[in-house]
């Protein structure tokens, strides 16, 4: 079965834009989270979404957003970038907590 | 916050060696998961935990979920070159509450 796709895998933008990153989860996996990796803070929780509505949130400033649709896809948005959100955005679907999370190979989000 | 505690951040094998990491917490997890990752790519899971003192094994690898509930360890036997990567422990407090992840570990294998 198709695993979680995430798009595009690279992107490159200048400071101040703003940027949409999309995810599709595994079919029937109603929860998408978000996470920032970083060489220096390892994985970052930015949040969750269960059946379109957010579940969790991690302590990202609000320039950070989300949002689920009803077929589960999921996107994040990222106003007025910084150099700092330079990131590799993750994300991982699961059917419920016990079945474990699946990732997505990744955006790789440059800033510059 | 919840934190997962990995350390050291880097540790270097020689091939056919075993190697444990383990994960220590400061509060109690319900579920434990350890993952690897690869360059360039997102973290697989590898093992998952659901109950204290459970023994999971998969191949070369076995985790343990602590008794205490607040650690948990992986071993892998016999190591090989593709064990490279990073390996991060992750812990779920509850059904619906929040994946914490540690910061990870960077594995070395020498052939």
């Amino acid at each position: 079965k198709a695993g979680v796709t995430q798009t595009p895998r690279y992107l490159i933008k200048t400071r101040g834009q703003q940027v949409t990153l999309s995810c599709s989860p595994i079919s029937g996996h109603r929860s998408v989270s978000w996470y920032q990796q970083t060489p220096g803070q390892g994985l970052q929780f930015l949040f969750e979404y269960f059946s379109e509505t957010q579940r969790n949130k991690g302590n990202f400033p609000g320039r950070f957003s989300g949002r689920q649709f009803s077929n589960s896809r999921s996107e994040m948005n990222v106003s007025t970038l910084e150099l700092g959100d330079s990131a590799l955005y993750l994300c991982a679907s699961s059917f419920g907590a016990a079945y474990g999370y699946t990732f997505g190979s990744g955006t790789r989000l440059t800033v510059v | 916050g919840q934190q997962l505690n990995q350390s050291p951040q880097s540790m270097f094998i020689q091939e056919g060696e075993d190697v444990s990491m383990n994960c220590t917490s400061s509060s109690i997890f319900n579920t434990w998961l350890w993952y690897k990752q690869d360059p360039g790519e997102g973290p697989v899971l590898l093992i998952a935990l659901y109950k204290a003192g459970e023994l999971t094994s998969n191949g070369r690898l076995t985790a343990q979920f602590g008794i205490t509930r607040k650690d948990s360890f992986l071993n892998i036997s016999a190591s090989i070159p593709s064990d490279v990567g990073i390996y991060f422990c992750a812990g779920l407090a509850g059904a619906n509450s929040k994946l914490t992840f540690g910061k990870g570990i960077t594995l070395s294998v020498r052939p």
